[in-house]
């Protein structure tokens, strides 16, 4: 149980073009999802916090017109990176939670962004 | 506030050796710690985790012991193989924080044959 998937695992795009990113909890429902980014041989940057059905919290210097979130059910959450640049190439992690206070985060698999 | 720190790495060591990866963290509150294991393309999977003091994380081999007084959680497996090969990374999450995570840096782990 506690599967996340994410989609695409790999993209490639040409710079000033948006790439949407998905990420499914699987076999739960997910009252609250994260979103990471990697950087090469770094840790993982929390980049946002969203809750279904509501805004996302975008942690400090994050740019919330860049990356834009969407938490539209309890089952998928999208991350949006609009008018990429080869900056934002990365790998980016999602994570999802199943209960508001549970300690308890399951991630996905991660998405590998590479801008052109 | 919460933060992790974790040795640096990469590490490089024969098959059956001995593991230690440290880390330490500072916390307000009483954290859970984990840690997580990243192959190579790969997203994070769960290694071990333990919520209170005292208590003993073990999976696979590898076992970490949740020291309050030391504020540590140090890595430790008595005979890595090669398939060990990975990055490993130490978190914490704290409930006065909404549970968020905290990780550390990351330790790379090669194997060698």
């Amino acid at each position: 149980g506690a599967v996340v998937s994410q989609h695409p695992s790999r993209v490639i795009c040409k710079s000033g073009t948006s790439v949407k990113i998905e990420c499914r909890s699987l076999d739960f429902q997910a009252t609250t999802m994260f979103w990471y980014r990697q950087f090469p041989k770094k840790s993982l940057m929390l980049m946002a916090t969203s809750n279904e059905g509501s805004k996302a919290t975008y942690e400090q210097g994050v740019e919330k017109d860049k990356f834009l979130i969407n938490h539209a059910s309890l089952t998928l959450s999208t991350l949006t990176v609009t008018s990429a640049h080869p900056e934002d190439s990365s790998f980016y992690i999602c994570s999802a939670r199943g209960q508001a206070n549970s300690y308890e985060q399951y991630f996905g698999p991660g998405t590998r962004l590479t801008v052109t | 506030g919460n933060s992790v720190t974790q040795m640096e790495g990469p590490v490089t060591l024969s098959e059956e050796a001995f593991l230690t990866i440290n880390c330490t963290y500072t916390a307000t509150g009483y954290p859970s710690l984990f840690w997580y294991v990243q192959y190579p393309g790969e997203g994070l999977q769960l290694l071990l985790k333990a919520t209170k003091a005292d208590d003993k994380g073990s999976n696979k081999g590898f076992e970490a012991t949740y020291r309050k007084e030391t504020t540590s959680f140090h890595l430790e497996k008595g005979s890595v193989q090669v398939s060990d090969s990975a990055v490993y990374f130490c978190a914490l999450s704290a409930w006065n924080t909404g549970n968020q995570f905290y990780f550390g840096t990351g330790t790379s782990l090669t194997v060698i044959p």
